[in-house]
């Protein structure tokens, strides 16, 4: 069983609002990554990170930040949420040591209304 | 781009039966591959992995199979069982873009009991 948590597990927010979505993994982890899946549909990367203090973008243009101060924590942030913006995220991280594989959080599901 | 994607988006079996899901993927250059399983409202589990120099490897109840001629991946699972139902997810990763895996959509594995 993987050790990645995701808070909150269900968002309901307004137009506009700016919210922090939180991810921790207490394997030591350097690698992490951020999705966004729709539901049933394949998962798209918005954002990954080898490391503290290194993040990239991934394929999904997106209007979200993250940052990467603790190897533990990668938080993703939205400064202005949009209705576009509703959707499941889901976090992952991985070890340079297991090739390829990644181990998912439960997901935030994020509604902005 | 190079994508990932599964031939079939649903899959019904009776409880018992073998499954099979299928996975075509374009970049030849792939040298890893996944598959995970999805339930309702969780993050995406890791079941089996093989890499390129591989054709076949097995674990519990799973086989997958990667035939690098037609780019062609499936996972086999063998007396499904209703706790098989679930969304199946196939990801691929080519060594020098790194540890990002690349996902295809999804198959729908329903086990009618």
């Amino acid at each position: 069983e993987a050790d990645i948590y995701q808070t909150p597990r269900y968002l309901v927010i307004g137009t506009g609002k700016k919210i922090t979505l939180e991810c921790s993994q207490t394997m030591g982890h350097d690698k992490m990554y951020w999705y966004q899946q729709d539901p049933g549909m394949e998962l798209h990367l918005i954002h990954y990170s080898y490391g503290v203090n290194s993040t990239e973008k991934g394929d999904l243009s997106s209007e979200s930040t993250v940052s990467r101060i603790r190897t533990e924590h990668f938080p993703l942030t939205l400064e202005s949420a949009r209705p576009s913006h509703t959707s499941q995220y889901l976090c992952a991280s991985g070890s340079y040591i297991e090739t390829g594989e990644q181990y998912f959080g439960p997901g935030t599901r994020l509604t902005v209304t | 781009g190079e994508s990932v994607g599964l031939h079939l988006p649903t899959l019904s079996v009776q409880e018992g039966d073998n499954s099979i899901i299928n996975c075509a993927y374009s970049n030849s250059a792939s040298d890893y591959f996944i598959w995970y399983k999805q339930e309702s409202g969780k993050g995406p589990q890791f079941i089996i992995d093989i890499r390129s120099n591989m054709d076949k490897r097995q674990g519990q109840r799973v086989t997958v199979l990667l035939n690098k001629t037609v780019k062609h991946l499936s996972l086999q699972i063998a007396a499904t069982q209703p706790g098989d139902s679930a969304v199946y997810f196939c990801a691929e990763n080519e060594e020098t873009s790194g540890s990002r895996l690349t996902f295809g959509e999804g198959t729908q594995l329903t086990v009618n009991p």
